[in-house]
């Protein structure tokens, strides 16, 4: 069964820094991109990032570009997305998301991170 | 980027009726459009994809069509687990971009 179980979340200060993991199960890791998908309160889907299996190419959406970075360990089967420069409008739950090849076919429960003073 | 538009924004339908969902780009996406359930409190999961295939364990009364630039999800009977916020997304280009949703709430 596939799982995607992340973790890292919470209350972090504007201009601060977090970062999130995805950890993996129940697939050939290394075999599929992956991918960040952020839900402001009450609001819709946005692609964050993505990532293809090998880690060597990377997408960022235009709101994220130059703040946040996605990485993988293949060896750990983890996923990560490190944020830095947070915003108040970065609030969200945070969803990772397995890419099959482009769109999601499984999603994590997802992590809360709120950009507050 | 490609604006994903979906309408209406809330459907109020009885159950046992049939639902109709539409989508439209403002730009061609071929056939590279899914659809996925947003149930209350969960995770989204995917429906669809490649505009008309069933992801696994998705129900046959679910069911997509189009292309290019308008898109449809129809439900043929509604069933009490289906009422839920479903999203349009485009993954022709990047970024990846959805629509805003639609809300199908019991009539």
């Amino acid at each position: 069964e596939v799982q995607l179980v992340e973790s890292g979340g919470g209350l972090v200060q504007p201009g601060g820094s977090l970062r999130l993991s995805c950890a993996a199960s129940g697939f050939t890791f290394i075999n599929y991109g992956m991918t960040w998908v952020r839900q402001a309160p009450g609001r819709g889907l946005e692609c964050v990032a993505s990532i293809s299996g090998s880690g060597d190419t990377a997408y960022y959406g235009d709101s994220v570009k130059g703040r946040f970075t996605i990485s993988r360990d293949n060896s750990k089967n983890t996923l990560y997305l490190q944020m830095n420069s947070l915003r108040a409008e970065d609030t969200a739950i945070y969803y990772c998301g397995k890419t099959a090849p482009y769109y999601l076919d499984c999603w994590g429960q997802g992590t809360l991170v709120t950009v507050s003073s | 980027e490609i604006v994903m538009t979906q309408s209406p924004a809330t459907l109020s339908v009885s159950p046992g009726e049939r639902a109709t969902l539409s989508c439209r780009a403002s730009q061609s996406v071929s056939s590279k459009l899914a659809w996925y359930q947003q149930r209350r409190g969960q995770a989204p999961r995917l429906l669809m994809y490649g505009v008309s295939t069933r992801a696994s364990g998705t129900p046959a009364r679910f069911s997509g069509s189009g292309s290019g630039t308008e898109f449809t999800l129809t439900i043929s009977s509604l069933q009490s687990e289906d009422f839920a916020v479903y999203y349009c997304q485009q993954y022709n280009n990047w970024p990846r971009t959805f629509g805003q949703g639609t809300k199908v709430e019991i009539k």
